[in-house]
């Protein structure tokens, strides 16, 4: 069964870029997550997908960052205009039920 | 909203020691506890996880003990290898403001260093 995968694996980009970050989760699981860590910081959630709609989107910082998943499979998170503060490593995760969550490798982000 | 606090926050043992990893919580509600390892460049990945009806599982050489009355869980490693050596997250799941609990709290991270 194949894990987690995101893409790309690094990005460096400019202040004011866009960006975009894939998650492809494992093959039946329903429930997507968006998690951030930031340099010595822990691993913070951003937001949570039940299949195509947003069933937690608390986390998200501000309106720069855009998540969606068009027909429930794979997700996409668009950071508009990226900012400095916004480098770190994003992490996507899946789930079939509440618990366990299964982690993609991440996406290395860095805004200069 | 939860808050995870893990110590230490790095942990340097012999091979063959034991290791122990330490996390609190806050929110009494908070009923899954799962513990993630991070090798260098890779993502967390579950080593073990407990429920709040359970107060101690094992796997071979890891296992978590959990106190629900002291919001209080631990992660053990015995007979460390060095393969053993990364990142070691505790989490906790919380509830939202619809009662949703998917969403996962993290601690800090203790970076474990197994010395040949």
């Amino acid at each position: 069964e194949a894990g987690v995968t995101q893409f790309p694996s690094h990005s460096v980009i400019e202040k004011g870029q866009t960006v975009t970050l894939r998650c492809d989760p494992i093959s039946g699981h329903d429930n997507l997550y968006w998690y951030r860590r930031v340099m010595g910081k822990e691993i913070k959630f951003l937001l949570h997908f039940v299949k195509e709609s947003k069933q937690d989107e608390s986390g998200m910082p501000n309106n720069r960052f855009l998540a969606e998943r068009t027909g429930g499979t794979y997700s996409t998170l668009k950071v508009q205009p990226a900012e400095l503060e916004d480098s770190g490593v994003y992490f996507c995760a899946s789930s079939q039920t509440v618990g366990t969550q299964y982690f993609g490798p991440g996406t290395r982000l860095l805004v200069l | 909203g939860e808050n995870v606090e893990q110590h230490p926050s790095t942990l340097s043992v012999q091979e063959g020691d034991s290791a122990v990893i330490k996390c609190t919580y806050s929110d009494s509600a908070s009923n899954y506890f799962p513990w993630y390892k991070q090798e260098l460049g890779k993502g967390p990945q579950l080593i073990i996880d407990i429920r709040s009806n359970v107060g101690e599982k094992k796997d071979q050489r890891i296992a978590v003990t959990l106190n629900k009355t002291a919001k209080h869980f631990s992660l053990h490693i015995t007979e460390t290898q060095p393969e053993d050596s990364a990142v070691y997250f505790c989490a906790a799941n919380s509830y939202n403001s619809g009662g949703s609990n998917y969403k996962l709290t993290f601690g800090k991270g203790t970076l474990l260093t197994v010395n040949p």
